[in-house]
């Protein structure tokens, strides 16, 4: 049974840090990409940074380069989102994505976790 | 960046009837265009990939048109489970964006 479990959110200062986890069960992680997607609250979906299968390459979007760092264990099956000096605009739920296809993302996503929420306030 | 646009923001449709929900892109994606069904308090789940390919499990009553930068989803005989919002979504080019979303909803 595919399983994808992100966890780690919660609350935090503006200018603070967070990390977040995922763990994935239920294929084979290692050969596939995977993604950070993330909803603000009532608002739509935004995707934020791809890694590639085996660590060697990750994407940003814009409004999160130079501060978010995505990475991977595989020998975890774990993916990590590092988010740091965050700002009021990155609360949202974060999930965590599996691309739809081996070794090479396509880009479109055909398992999400549950996400998890981060809020950033004082 | 390419920016995706979609229409209505909300549909109203009486169970049994048909749906058609539409989006637009900037510039051409090709047939590189996914739809998403999302319920309230739960992940999106893929439907449509590729304009018009359904993805695993997804019945047939959904089904994608469309090329370049007009697309269509239209989900026939509407049922209770149907009624969500419905995200379009762009994997031609990196940053992959979404649609603000279709909210479909009971007339």
């Amino acid at each position: 049974q595919v399983q994808v479990v992100e966890s780690g959110g919660g609350v935090v200062q503006p200018g603070g840090s967070l990390r977040l986890s995922c763990a994935v069960s239920g294929f084979n992680f290692n050969i596939y990409d995977m993604h950070w997607v993330r909803q603000a609250p009532g608002k739509g979906l935004e995707w934020l940074t791809l890694i590639r299968y085996d660590g060697s390459n990750e994407y940003y979007a814009d409004s999160v380069k130079g501060r978010f760092t995505m990475s991977r264990d595989n020998s975890k099956n774990t993916l990590f989102l590092q988010m740091n000096s965050l700002r009021p605009e990155d609360s949202a739920v974060y999930f965590c994505v599996k691309d739809a296809a081996e070794f090479l993302a396509v880009g479109y996503f055909d398992v999400w976790g549950q996400g998890t929420l981060v809020t950033v306030s004082s | 960046e390419i920016v995706m646009t979609q229409s209505p923001a909300t549909l109203s449709v009486s169970p049994g009837e048909r749906a058609t929900l539409s989006c637009r892109a900037s510039q051409s994606v090709f047939a590189n265009l996914a739809w998403y069904q999302q319920k309230p308090g739960q992940a999106p789940r893929l439907l449509i990939y590729g304009t018009s390919t359904r993805a695993t499990g997804v019945p047939a009553k959904f089904s994608g048109s469309g090329s370049g930068t007009e697309f269509t989803l239209t989900i026939s005989s509407l049922q209770s489970e149907d009624f969500a919002v419905y995200y379009c979504q762009q994997f031609h080019n990196r940053p992959y964006t979404f649609g603000p979303g279709t909210k479909l909803q009971v007339k």
